[in-house]
């Protein structure tokens, strides 16, 4: 099944405890991409990958940091986490062809609290 | 930079009743709407899009339509039905050679379907 698999679903930490929220996708996609869900702010983008190796900020990369070792994984690291990046997290993958990015596959989201 | 508004924020229907959730961009240079629809803990999947070379885009009980001169787009969806409520965003991009194609969302519509 075609998809993108994001690790842990659910995670509570404390102030300054680094963590790594997981991304995998199983569908060969050049493009991958972080965002967070907050109330009334919608999604907004954090980083993003074009292709392995290939990674630039997005709106709010503040705190956060991304590797792109491999096509299928996008890990999204938080170094030293803050109560303020608590937030829904969607990890999402695209096959851009030659208009970019195609149509984004979301996974189902990590729900971080930072306390 | 693009920015997208999205309007209004929570709408509730009646079961079979018509809802509409309009979206205002501000980048003319924006060629690309998506809307994604979000169910309850799930990431969004793409319901329907619409290239700035077409005013009106239909899917069965759905549609969008597209004001370029205004710069607004808006979700149509008719008859609705219970299965139908979630969350639904709107994104506006510019498409081609050159650009990211980077994604803007708006802030989200909670539509809620009353049996």
């Amino acid at each position: 099944e075609a998809q993108v698999t994001q690790n842990p679903r659910y995670l509570i930490t404390v102030t300054g405890k680094k963590l790594t929220v997981t991304c995998s996708q199983n569908m060969n996609h050049e493009y991958m991409s972080w965002y967070r869900q907050d109330p009334g702010l919608g999604l907004r983008q954090i980083y993003y990958s074009m292709n392995v190796e290939v990674t630039d900020k997005g709106d709010v990369p503040e705190g956060y940091k991304v590797s792109r070792k491999e096509k299928r994984n996008f890990p999204l690291i938080l170094e030293s986490p803050s109560p303020n990046q608590t937030s829904l997290y969607f990890c999402a993958s695209s096959f851009p062809g030659t208009l970019q990015p195609g149509e984004l596959f979301f996974g189902e989201g990590s729900r971080l609290t930072v306390l | 930079g693009e920015n997208v508004e999205q309007h209004p924020s929570t709408l509730s229907v009646q079961e079979g009743d018509s809802a509409v959730i309009k979206c205002t961009y501000s980048d003319s240079a924006s060629n690309y709407f998506p809307w994604y629809k979000q169910e309850l803990g799930k990431g969004p999947q793409l319901i329907i899009d619409i290239r700035s070379n077409v005013g009106e885009k239909k899917d069965q009980r759905i549609a969008v339509t597209l004001n370029k001169t205004a710069k607004h787009f808006s979700l149509h969806i008719t008859e609705t039905q219970p299965e139908d409520s979630a969350v639904y965003f709107c994104a506006a991009s510019k498409r081609g050679s050159g650009n990211t194609g980077k994604l803007i969302f708006g802030q989200g519509t909670t539509l809620q379907v009353k049996p």
